[in-house]
């Protein structure tokens, strides 16, 4: 039973151009979502959060948007570049949940020169 | 400022042996992390220490995994006796101690484990 659903195994973007990742989440009682992204053998490193009160996060080329009333949220990159070719894990947690994040699958995003 | 240091990176066992991991959290974050990521699968938590007390073991198989925390500094997570279906990465992570379920998590690098 998946919570947290990233339903794009993968992703290829061309060099300058926008990255859009999307997150669907089915419990709503989830009201803190993050975004994490992993190199191959590193661990998960913190990109951007939002909390359920706001509809949009920015912080540079990074921009997170959420859609309370679809459970949906989405991570856009511009402009897209090589050194963001990683896997990007989205996570969310609820108050009354403590401090467990509960995390998507994944998506692989490739950036083209 | 150091990160979250684990070892070993890399651990290869054969079925019903046992192996041990061990972590160190960011200097002065009092809450620390386990948790496992099976391949094509987001990382999914363990168990969580605050301090050295476990605030959450609800997804740990006590059957066969163990955790401890002591002197509420480094850890080790342990499997005795591993099964093939434990293949996966083991990472650990760590938060202030602000205990709010906005805390950032600050992850380690893992170790992947392969049972044979």
């Amino acid at each position: 039973d998946q919570q947290v659903k990233q339903n794009s195994p993968s992703l290829s973007v061309q060099e300058g151009r926008i990255s859009i990742l999307n997150c669907d989440y089915t419990n709503s009682m989830f009201d803190y979502f993050l975004w994490y992204k992993k190199y191959p053998a590193e661990g998960p490193t913190f990109l951007i959060s939002i909390s359920s009160i706001k509809d949009k996060n920015e912080d540079g080329r990074f921009t997170v948007f959420l859609n309370k009333s679809a459970k949906h949220l989405s991570l856009h990159i511009v402009p897209s570049q090589p050194g963001d070719s990683a896997v990007y894990f989205c996570a969310a947690s609820a108050y009354n949940y403590g401090q467990n994040f509960v995390f998507g699958p994944g998506t692989r995003l490739s950036v083209l020169p | 400022e150091a990160g979250v240091a684990q070892s070993p990176r890399y651990k290869i066992i054969e079925k019903r042996q046992s192996v041990a991991f061990w972590c160190n959290p960011i200097s002065g974050h009092a809450t620390l992390y386990w948790y496992q990521q099976i391949l094509g699968q987001g990382p999914k938590l363990l168990i969580q220490f605050q301090n050295n007390g476990v605030v959450d073991d609800s997804q740990l198989p006590k059957d066969r995994f163990s955790a401890e925390r002591l002197k509420g500094v480094d850890s080790t997570l342990k499997i005795q006796p591993a099964k093939l279906e434990d293949s996966a990465v083991y990472l650990c992570a760590s938060s202030t101690t602000a205990g709010l379920h906005t805390d950032t998590q600050y992850f380690g690098p893992g170790t992947r484990l392969t049972v044979l």
